[in-house]
Parts: C-alpha cells; structure tokens; sequence
C-alpha cells in the first residue's frame, strides 16, 4: 500500500480560488517535502516541515504539519496559471533522519483564466 | 549557480542497449540519489549514495547500476537486463542524512527504448 497518501488526485480551479492539497500518512512523518513539477521537469522544491503544528509560506503558497505529524495541507491564496503543475510530497518515516524519502502520486492543478 | 545538471534531456537507444545517464551536482552535498517516474506511479528510488564509493539498492535497482567515484557525480547505467526501461530518470541530492534537509532534484532525462 502506499505509505504517502495525496488527495485530490487531480484539481481544476478557476483563477482567483484557493484550494488545498492533502498528503496523509498512517506513520509519522519527520520531515515533509513539498514540491512542485512542471510536466517533464524536474522537481521545484518548495518547503520542508519537521515540527507538529510547524506552517510555513512562500509567496501565496502555506504548508502546515499537523500536530500528530501524519498530515500535512498545501494552500494556494489566490490562484494564478502560473501555479498550475503537479504538486508531489515526500517523507521521511524515521526520526532525526533518514536514508531516503518516500513520496506521494502526486496531485495534478489546473488553473483556468 | 549551485545546482545539479543531468544530460541529455532526451534520450534513445535501442532495445538491448545498455545506457549512461549523467548526474553532477556542484552543492557539496554527501547523497544523491536516482528516481524514476512512471505516469500515475509517483517517484520511486533506484539507488542512492551516501559517500563516495558507497552506495545501496533502493526499491526498483534490477537492470540498474550506479557508481559514485566522486562526489559530486552519481552516473546511473540502464543496462540491457531493465525490462521496461522507457521512463522520466531523476537525480537528486542532499546535503546529509543526520537530519533532514533539503533534497534538490535535477531536470530530469527521459528515456526511450525503442
């Protein structure tokens, strides 16, 4: 089964919405990753959260680990064509470190003008 | 700029072919790792090194081979034995496995097997 959760699958918004992007796990999660991927690109690292309860913003774009450390949310104030794209997240499932992540299907954004 | 570069972007080769994928990354960073990403499949781990002259099968390392002789390069070898080689290939690195940080990625190389 798959250890990272990511829902929804995929998401068309109109221009100007916000919207939230889920990731869930059944294990706690010690370091979650955000990216976003433009199709056939690499990965563009977007946050990284540690700490339950931690949020943190990059322009119009809100992460937050929640207190339990087995969910974090993706938040888009506001959206724009240029937030369109997959948006993966990746953990580590082991405290104060880990050898390698694992990482979510992926939730693929649509914004229309 | 720092960063980590992968070449070529595009790449063919015919089916019973072994093939090279390139990775260097000009962060110092102790791990890198290799990825593939299959269409409704996410990211799954290849390989990946932690220190130079070392490194350890990841989830999906049949047909594959990897050697790290210096740091700042982690070459990825898709060899005749991968049954399904035609995918998008990323490498990534991180500065250390201590504690979290930051994993970059590269731009990726998509392979096609004709």
């Amino acid at each position: 089964s798959q250890e990272l959760e990511q829902s929804p699958q995929s998401l068309i918004v109109q221009e100007g919405k916000n919207l939230t992007i889920n990731c869930t796990s059944s294990k706690t999660l010690y370091g979650l990753y955000w990216y976003k991927q433009k199709y056939g690109e690499g990965l563009i690292f977007l946050m990284m959260l540690q700490k339950g309860g931690e949020e943190k913003s990059h322009e119009k774009i809100t992460a937050k680990l929640d207190e339990k450390k087995q969910q974090s949310s993706l938040h888009i104030t506001a959206s724009q064509p240029s937030h369109a794209g997959i948006y993966l997240c990746g953990a580590g499932l082991e405290a104060g470190g880990s050898e390698k992540l694992v990482f979510g299907k992926g939730t693929k954004l649509t914004v229309n003008p | 700029d720092g960063g980590i570069t992968q070449s070529p972007k595009y790449l063919f080769r015919k089916e019973g072919q072994n093939v090279t994928l390139s990775c260097e990354q000009n962060l110092n960073h102790d791990a890198m790792y290799w990825y593939r990403q299959d269409p409704g499949q996410g990211l799954r781990l290849i390989y990946y090194s932690q220190i130079v002259n070392d490194f350890q099968k990841g989830d999906i390392a049949e047909g594959y081979s990897v050697s790290r002789e210096k740091k700042e390069s982690f070459p990825l070898t898709v060899t005749s034995a991968q049954k399904n080689p035609t995918a998008f290939y990323l490498c990534a690195s991180m500065a250390g496995l201590a504690n979290y940080n930051e994993q970059f990625f590269g731009p990726g190389t998509r392979l096609t097997v004709l």
